[in-house]
């Protein structure tokens, strides 16, 4: 069975750097034709996809990476093959970034393991 | 980017009865749109793929139906368990993008 948990601050100061780790088990995270994935949900609101990272030399290349277009500018995924943990950066945060940050692996057409999620406060 | 809208934001349904979920597409999806419920203080689970397959596991009182724009998720007969968030999404083209939910409450 695989699982997806999701580690970080809960707390980031606005403009600071916001840094979420996905840390995969019961699957190699070089396998199949997944991709790894963040969305992110504001409290109370809906989900927003933030991007994610194919990581097999199959349909894409390795280290492929797919953003939302608002987000683009400020976020990055990455992957850490060895640990089998994908993560999330988001540069220059603010109190709109404050949300439940949950990491997914993207079967297409599915998202179909979650995270728990992970509550980050943008706050000084 | 695709907008999805769902209809209505709210529903308050006695157990047994039919529930009914609508999902506008702002463009054509095809058979692109899925169906998501999310109950508190959880993550998102699928419940139905491609407008009407459902995925495993999920009790048949779930089904879906539509193609390009206009889509529906019915619970025939609902149960207390099915109390939730419900999401509708399209994975036709990035980004990807989800309705902004159905929130349907238990009488």
């Amino acid at each position: 069975q695989v699982q997806l948990q999701e580690s970080g601050p809960g707390l980031v100061r606005p403009s600071q750097t916001l840094s979420l780790t996905c840390t995969v088990s019961g699957d190699s995270i070089s396998s199949g034709d997944y991709f790894w994935s963040w969305i992110r949900q504001h409290p109370g609101k809906g989900l927003e996809w933030i991007g994610y990272i194919y990581n097999r030399e199959s349909t894409y290349n390795r280290g492929t990476t797919f953003y939302t277009p608002s987000l683009k500018s400020r976020a990055t995924i990455s992957v850490d093959t060895s640990k089998n943990q994908f993560s999330l950066t988001l540069t220059s945060v603010t109190v709109a970034d404050s949300a439940v940050y949950f990491c997914a692996r993207y079967d297409p057409p599915e998202f179909d393991y979650w995270g728990q999620g992970s509550l980050v406060t943008v706050s000084s | 980017e695709i907008v999805l809208t769902q209809s209505p934001d709210f529903q308050s349904v006695t157990p047994k009865e039919k529930v009914t979920i609508t999902c506008r597409a702002s463009q054509s999806v095809g058979y692109d749109l899925h169906w998501y419920q999310q109950k508190p203080d959880q993550s998102p689970k699928l419940i139905i793929k491609f407008a009407s397959q459902s995925f495993s596991g999920v009790p048949s009182r779930f089904s879906g139906s539509g193609y390009g724009t206009d889509f529906t998720l019915t619970i025939n007969g609902l149960e207390a368990e099915d109390a939730a968030t419900y999401y509708c999404h399209q994975s036709r083209s990035l980004p990807q993008t989800f309705g902004q939910g159905t929130k349907v409450d238990i009488k």
